[in-house]
């Protein structure tokens, strides 16, 4: 079967960094997707990690452990708007499109 | 440069009765998968259309079906409505099946009553 594991909500300040975890158990692993959701809208890519280690994409950084079954997403000089939803997925064979996600993490940046 | 569309927006229907659901793929996409996400959970895979055929299928029950057209646009059909069903219907579209690439379509919000 497939479990994901996330924090249901975290709040952080504006500015500050937060770290988001995900924790998995998969049948299959060929990659874990990191999307951002804002409230009524569609997910939006943000990652896609295959290997282990920490990729960097300017404020956003997504690290891996797959012998852990343990990503976290790194988000530096909070702003307002990233205040939404963030999703882990895992994608357990070739096909995309066949993702499981986690019920997200809900984030608030406060002033 | 279209994204994935998707329509109605919004939509009322009463337990018992049929909906159907359209998505048009982001240009050069030719594979339409579609989740059904609802509120406070993450989005659950219901199946993936390819070539016009139905190439994966999540653990949803037979009142779920669809269809994509040689356009590669995509419908979602769900019959006999359960309260249950209430939910946002997101369409994703990617280019080919093993691409990571996947872009989601706004999502269609589906009340049930």
């Amino acid at each position: 079967g497939q479990n994901i594991d996330q924090p249901t909500e975290m709040t952080a300040t504006e500015g500050a960094i937060v770290q988001i975890n995900c924790t998995y158990q998969t049948s299959g692993f060929n990659g874990l997707f990191w999307y951002q959701q804002h409230a009524g809208e569609a997910p939006t890519f943000l990652s896609y990690n295959v290997l282990d280690g920490l990729e960097e994409k300017g404020r956003f950084s997504s690290f891996l452990s797959r012998s852990k079954g343990y990503s976290y997403l790194l988000l530096k000089e909070l702003q307002m708007k990233d205040s939404a939803s963030y999703l882990c997925a895992v994608r357990s064979n070739t096909n995309a499109g066949k993702s499981t996600f986690g019920d997200g993490t809900t984030l608030t940046v406060k002033p | 440069d279209a994204g994935v569309t998707q329509s109605p927006t919004h939509l009322i229907k009463t337990r018992g009765q049929q909906v159907t659901l359209r998505c048009s793929p982001k240009s050069g996409h030719d594979t339409v998968s579609w989740y059904q996400q609802a509120l406070g959970q993450g989005p659950q895979f219901i199946f993936q259309y390819y070539e016009e055929e139905e190439r994966q299928r999540g653990n949803f029950p037979d009142r779920f079906s669809g269809h994509q057209f040689p356009n590669y646009s995509s419908e979602l059909n769900v019959n006999a409505l359960l309260l249950g069903d209430s939910a946002l219907y997101l369409c994703a579209s990617s280019p080919g099946t093993t691409s990571y690439e996947q872009y989601f379509g706004p999502g269609t919000r589906l009340t049930v009553t």
